[in-house]
């Protein structure tokens, strides 16, 4: 079954412990991506990736990293996770990025 | 379920009525749009798409209108059913695939 698979899907933390939430596609997808989804804002794209060891900012980077060493995962890190990051992460994947995107099932993060 | 749903405006329609969601763009570069769905506590599900070359695009009981002069979309789901019940968003996508994602409409079926 062809889909993106974000881990963990719920994650409690404290300010300032190091956390990396994991996605992964089987779709063989060049194009991955990771939004933040906010009451009242929508979604926000934080860093995408056109394809292996490339990636760029999207619109809110600020307080986050990420890798593409292989072509179907893209974690997201957060290296010391503020309590204004508590949101639900989306993590995406298309053919290109100007293509229908296939979003994971969605990551809750409360950091305290 | 998740609380995507908070502050958003909110449709109502009555189960079996057409439903109309808007969409508003300000990039004139948008030149691709897509509308996704997504229910509580899932991820956004892709439901049409049009390119900028067209005015009108139908799927199964769904079709999207683009209005480029006021660059504004619409998508128009038919015969609405309860399972439609939903955050509906659009997105635009243009250059250096540049994605942009509106806030969205939540969509509220009476049986």
């Amino acid at each position: 079954e062809a889909q993106v698979t974000q881990n963990p899907r719920y994650l409690i933390t404290v300010t300032g412990k190091k956390l990396t939430v994991t996605c992964s596609q089987n779709m063989n997808h060049e194009y991955m991506s990771w939004y933040r989804q906010d009451p009242g804002l929508g979604l926000r794209q934080i860093y995408y990736s056109m394809n292996v060891e490339v990636t760029d900012k999207g619109d809110v980077p600020e307080g986050y990293k990420v890798s593409r060493k292989e072509k179907r995962n893209f974690p997201l890190i957060l290296e010391s996770p503020s309590p204004n990051q508590t949101s639900l992460y989306f993590c995406a994947s298309s053919f290109q990025g100007r293509n229908i995107q296939y979003f994971g099932a969605g990551t809750r993060l409360s950091v305290l | 379920g998740e609380n995507v749903g908070l502050h958003l405006p909110t449709l109502s329609v009555q189960e079996g009525d057409n439903s109309i969601i808007n969409c508003a763009y300000s990039n004139s570069a948008s030149d691709y749009f897509i509308w996704y769905k997504q229910e509580s506590g899932k991820g956004p599900q892709f439901i049409i798409d049009i390119r900028s070359n067209m005015d009108k695009r139908q799927g199964q009981r769904v079709t999207v209108l683009l209005n480029k002069t006021v660059k504004h979309l619409s998508l128009q789901i038919a015969a609405t059913q309860p399972g439609d019940s939903a955050v509906y968003f659009c997105a635009g996508i243009g250059g250096y695939q540049k994605v942009t994602f509106g806030i969205g409409t939540k969509l509220q079926v009476i049986p």
